[in-house]
């Protein structure tokens, strides 16, 4: 069965730090991954995915995120965080069965102190 | 801009009082989707439409229904809301169902059952 595990519920990161979110998959199939951002009492909002090519994919508001099949990893980064980089985010992976249907993470809220 | 709008964003019905919940997108995609998210927990599709094929998952309640009139709106039905449907309610869109198509998120509607 395809799923995808957040392993931390919250992540707690100091202003200019270096940030991560962690993220691995299991999947049939080749993956396509995908990371959300979701502000409060808002919709989710687009960061970036990785469908095939190289393994560093870099998205919106300066994230990135790095693909490992070895790993089955596809960690979220970012190499100085802001305060308003707080928020939920939600990794998602497609299944392979029914292209329409993603199956998100349990998600990892990101806390940036100053 | 191209975008998918959500209304009413807040939304309080009775117990057992029917709901309609509406979006619209002016992204002319082809795949509308509807999701339900409780407590800051990973949304869990419902249903989605592609064109005008329905296409629901197989847990989701008879109570909720979904009709798409035309390419622009869908609306989320609930015939007789019961308090553990009070939730976040998200719609989405993508062009096409395939793989490496992104969804695009409205703002979501947060329904409160009294």
């Amino acid at each position: 069965a395809q799923s995808v595990a957040q392993p931390e519920d919250q992540v707690n990161v100091a202003e200019g730090n270096p940030l991560t979110v962690k993220c691995t998959y299991s999947v049939s199939g080749n993956p396509y991954l995908f990371w959300y951002v979701q502000y409060p009492n808002r919709g989710l909002q687009f960061l970036l995915k990785y469908i095939t090519g190289d393994n560093l994919v870099k998205g919106s508001y300066g994230f990135e995120a790095e693909f490992n099949k070895s790993q089955t990893s596809f960690h979220l980064k970012k190499p100085s965080a802001l305060v308003s980089d707080s928020a939920l985010y939600f990794c998602a992976v497609r299944v392979y069965s029914s292209a329409s249907k993603i199956i998100f993470g349990s998600g990892t809220r990101l806390s940036i102190r100053p | 801009d191209a975008m998918v709008i959500q209304n009413p964003r807040y939304q309080v019905t009775q117990f057992g009082k029917p709901v309609t919940l509406s979006c619209s997108q002016t992204l002319n995609h082809n795949v509308m989707y509807w999701y339900q998210q409780k407590s800051s927990q990973a949304p869990k599709l419902l249903f989605h439409y592609y064109d005008k094929d329905f296409n629901n998952e197989a847990d989701t309640p008879d109570n909720f229904q979904s009709r798409r009139p035309n390419t622009s709106f869908c609306f989320l039905d609930i015939r007789s809301p019961g308090l553990g449907d009070a939730a976040m309610y998200l719609c989405a869109t993508s062009r096409d169902p395939g793989y490496q198509e992104t969804q695009y998120f409205g703002p979501g509607t947060r329904l409160l059952v009294l």
